[in-house]
Parts: structure tokens; sequence; C-alpha cells
């Protein structure tokens, strides 16, 4: 089975903090996703990654940036947390354009 | 137009039916579908995936698509109380990627 792992389940930072999101798959996928989900809004995507070291801006990527040092991790990274950015983060990963993606937990993540 | 759209719901069906979901997409070019269950609070999990014109079956679930309607559907025979939640019809765009857009989804209720 695929294992989508992301870091933390809760977590709660203050605004203007820089807050990173890890994202661990153990599939060897090439394509790695973030979504945001909120109430009324569905799935959101932020950054998307086909491979190490690149990155594609999804929808709404502003007030993010992303990294990925290697194949099987992907971080987000708020660069000055804001309350806007309060959200329920979950990170995807797929082998391959056609193939289904592989959710992790999510991290609920609280801007005070 | 959106360009994956489902019912919010909530459907209501009685334990034992046949629950039934729907989802239309604007995008004659695409090629993969998926269908995932999210329950309340946690992330979304793949339970179908279909390529060709047709159904296809796993236990009590079953996928259709339609491209020349540009329709695709979720059957859930016997529903049970344990079915309910949210359902996320997503789709694979012609020359996306691997972005999937997903629907809004639509909140099943199955009571007892």
């Amino acid at each position: 089975d695929v294992k989508v792992t992301q870091s933390s389940r809760y977590l709660v930072k203050r605004t203007g903090e820089k807050v990173f999101l890890e994202c661990v798959q153990d599939m060897d996928h090439e394509n790695m996703f973030w979504y945001r989900q909120d109430p009324g809004l569905g799935l959101r995507l932020i950054y998307f990654s086909y491979d190490v070291k690149m990155k594609e801006k999804g929808d709404i990527p502003e007030g993010y940036s992303v990294s990925r040092e290697k194949k099987e991790r992907f971080s987000l990274i708020l660069e000055s947390a804001s309350t806007n950015q309060t959200s329920m983060y979950l990170c995807a990963s797929s082998s391959g354009s056609l193939e289904p993606q592989h959710f992790g937990d999510g991290t609920r993540l609280s801007i005070l | 137009q959106k360009e994956v759209e489902q019912n919010s719901g909530p459907l209501s069906v009685p334990e034992g039916a046949i629950a039934s979901l729907n989802c239309t997409y604007s995008d004659r070019g695409s090629q993969s579908f998926f269908w995932y269950r999210q329950y309340s609070g946690k992330s979304p999990e793949l339970i179908m995936f279909i390529y060709s014109n047709g159904d296809k079956e796993d236990g009590r679930f079953t996928a259709q698509l339609n491209k020349a309607s540009q329709y695709v559907s979720l059957l859930i025979r016997d529903s049970q109380p344990s079915d309910s939640a949210t359902y996320l019809c997503a789709v694979n765009m012609n020359n996306q990627g691997g972005k999937l857009i997903f629907g809004q989804g639509t909140e099943l209720s199955v009571k007892p």
C-alpha cells in the first residue's frame, strides 16, 4: 500500500512565524502535491512537483513556497503565517499523470 | 461552468438501498476519473478509478463512465451507515499532467 506521511496532525502557530509542513511518501512516486481544504471551498491546489528540485504553481500559491530536495519528500513553507492560512493541509502523491493520487492524513493548521 | 460538478446533497438513502452519486465534467479530453470517500475531519481515500467507457465493479461499488455525455457516476449497493461520508469526484483533465480537478463533493447519509 502507498504510504504518505505528513509530519503533524495538528499544529498551532502564531502570525508572522515561518511554518514548515513536511510530507514523505514511500512508493518512489514522481508526482507530489499540496492542497488546502476549507469548508465550502473544496480542495484547492497550492503547489505540485513532477521531479526533484522541480515545482509548479497551483491555483493558490500566494503566501506559500515549496521544496523538493529528495524524491520522497515535499515540503510546504508558509513564509510569514497569517490567520487566513488556518486550514486543513493535505499532501498527495501519484506515480504518473493518469494515475490516482494518494493522500496523507492531513495537517490541521491553526494560525493565531 | 465549473470544470467538475457534483450535487452537494445531502443525499439520504435507507440502509440496504443503492446510493447513486453523479458527476459531470467539462473537458472532453479528460482521460482518468476517480472517486474518493472523505469522512468528516479525515483525508480523502481513493475508492474507485476508471479510464474506459462502461462499468467497473469492485465489491459493493460500481463506477460508470460515459465519455460522450461527459458523465461519471458511482453506485453503492447495499448501502451501510458506515458509507455515510462525502464523496469527491476527481478528473484528470487533458494536458494537465498529473493535476486532478476535484468536484465539491456529495454528502451521503445512510439511515439505519
